[in-house]
């Protein structure tokens, strides 16, 4: 079936330093999220993506659909410590899709 | 606007019991997930609804997992009977069906089976 791998598993970084995560596929998706999951709560959507190439910002996120179709990128510009968490991808094979394959997520840590 | 709710938040059962979880979707949502979260790692769904109808279960364990939506709003996940095995977040997702809104998450169910 479809898996999806992220990169890098965990990383530690300095309050106020950029952060850039990848999702890559075996498989070609047409839609991709990403989202983030805090200690005892349910994800939430940072963003999504919907055309090969498209850049969508939200704040101080930024995240970009693979040109091959096969990877997503995050970057956090600036990090705080409440980014701390679990970042996600998500990709379907569906336009707008309803059905999604989750990665095994990137932990990030904000030393102060 | 209210969210995913979802409860029990928590749920301790030994082995060989049955659990059951309740999921209300945000208003308005026809689809509804539902989504296992073994521990470090990301959701994988075991169940998608649209209104009551259940579209994809392929990955529902259906010896001993099984949903229901009556009248397309509410759902329960049911477990009978449970093993070892199935201790994970249990997380309940809606979305919209006009194609272009992405599925919201509730906070999830956790459960440890001893």
């Amino acid at each position: 079936g479809q898996q999806l791998n992220q990169s890098p598993q965990s990383m530690f970084i300095q309050e106020g330093e950029d952060v850039s995560m990848n999702c890559t596929s075996s498989s070609i998706f047409n839609t991709w999220l990403w989202y983030k999951q805090d200690p005892g709560e349910g994800p939430v959507l940072l963003i999504a993506l919907y055309k090969a190439g498209e850049l969508t910002s939200n704040g101080r996120l930024t995240a970009q659909f693979g040109i091959t179709r096969k990877d997503s990128f995050l970057n956090i510009s600036a990090s705080i410590p409440s980014d701390v968490g679990i970042y996600f991808c998500a990709g379907s094979v569906d336009n707008y899709g309803q059905n999604f394959v989750f990665g095994p997520g990137t932990r990030l840590s904000v030393l102060p | 606007e209210a969210g995913v709710v979802q409860s029990p938040r928590y749920k301790i059962i030994e082995k060989k019991q049955p659990v059951a979880f309740w999921c209300n979707p945000i208003s308005g949502h026809n689809t509804l997930y539902w989504y296992r979260q073994n521990l470090g790692q990301g959701p994988e769904l075991l169940i998608r609804y649209e209104n009551e109808e259940a579209v994809d279960d392929s990955q529902l364990p259906k010896d001993r997992f099984s949903a229901e939506r009556l009248k397309g709003v509410d759902s329960t996940l049911k477990i009978q009977p449970a093993e070892l095995g199935d201790s994970a977040v249990y997380l309940c997702a809606s979305s919209s069906d006009r194609g272009y809104e992405t599925q919201y998450f509730g906070p999830g169910t956790r459960l440890l089976v001893l």
